[in-house]
């Protein structure tokens, strides 16, 4: 099974709303990310967690605040968003983030549509 | 840097067409080569990929090939189907990139008529 779920699939928000998306793994996988996608444009990298650990930063506005409160979970905490912040946002997971040699696959999930008023 | 292109859409096919979607690529180590797909309203799904040179990744009818003499891995499928009417991304993985980062292409939209 290369499933990872995430809810909630839509959420509206407002400017001043604090709010919390949230990502699921059961494959054992050791790393998981967060992608911010907009439409007609490929994924964008916003975090990166390794063995549970922030290991890349992309730069991301503090509004978005990552968390990964075990192996099997990623939460992505909004707070102040801004309308530009609209878009689909992807969690991903991939096995091993350092096996050498091979990239490592990335496995997707549905993504949360966000929309910010 | 790495980089990754494919040809710009949307390619527009009559059901049973032949499909070719080109991609090229540019890389500083020896990287994995992707396909996903995205249907409307969906999350990405893998659809094939291969690790090194001569590789050949299928799935669902497509195909791709890991051409390392010429930085390619174009995804083709001999008979298209309108259920196949998506965005198609191409991608890669270098390894020598901290964190095991996927670099994009564009995306390519395809529209199959009945």
């Amino acid at each position: 099974d290369t499933e990872v779920t995430q809810t909630p699939k839509h959420l509206v928000m407002g400017m001043t709303n604090k709010k919390s998306l949230k990502c699921e793994q059961h494959m054992g996988h050791r790393a998981m990310y967060w992608y911010k996608q907009k439409a007609k444009k490929p994924p964008e990298l916003m975090f990166v967690y390794s063995y549970e650990k922030l290991s890349i930063n992309e730069s991301v506005p503090s509004r978005f605040s990552p968390e990964c409160p075990n192996s099997s979970l990623l939460n992505l905490h909004l707070h102040a968003l801004q309308p530009e912040d609209s878009a689909l946002y992807l969690c991903a997971s991939s096995q091993e983030p350092r096996l050498a040699g091979v990239g490592d696959t990335q496995y997707f999930g549905p993504g949360t549509r966000l929309t910010v008023l | 840097g790495d980089s990754v292109t494919q040809m710009e859409g949307p390619v527009t096919l009559s059901e049973e067409a032949f499909l070719t979607i080109n991609c090229t690529y540019t890389a500083t180590g020896y990287p994995s080569l992707f396909w996903y797909v995205q249907y409307p309203g969906e999350g990405l799904q893998l659809l094939l990929k291969a690790t090194k040179a001569d590789d050949k990744g299928s799935n669902k009818g497509f195909e791709a090939t890991y051409r390392k003499e010429t930085t390619s891995f174009h995804l083709e499928k001999g008979s298209v189907q309108v259920s196949d009417s998506a965005v198609y991304f191409c991608a890669l993985s270098d390894p020598g990139n901290a964190g095991n980062m996927l670099t994009f292409g564009g995306g390519t939209r395809l529209m199959v008529k009945p």
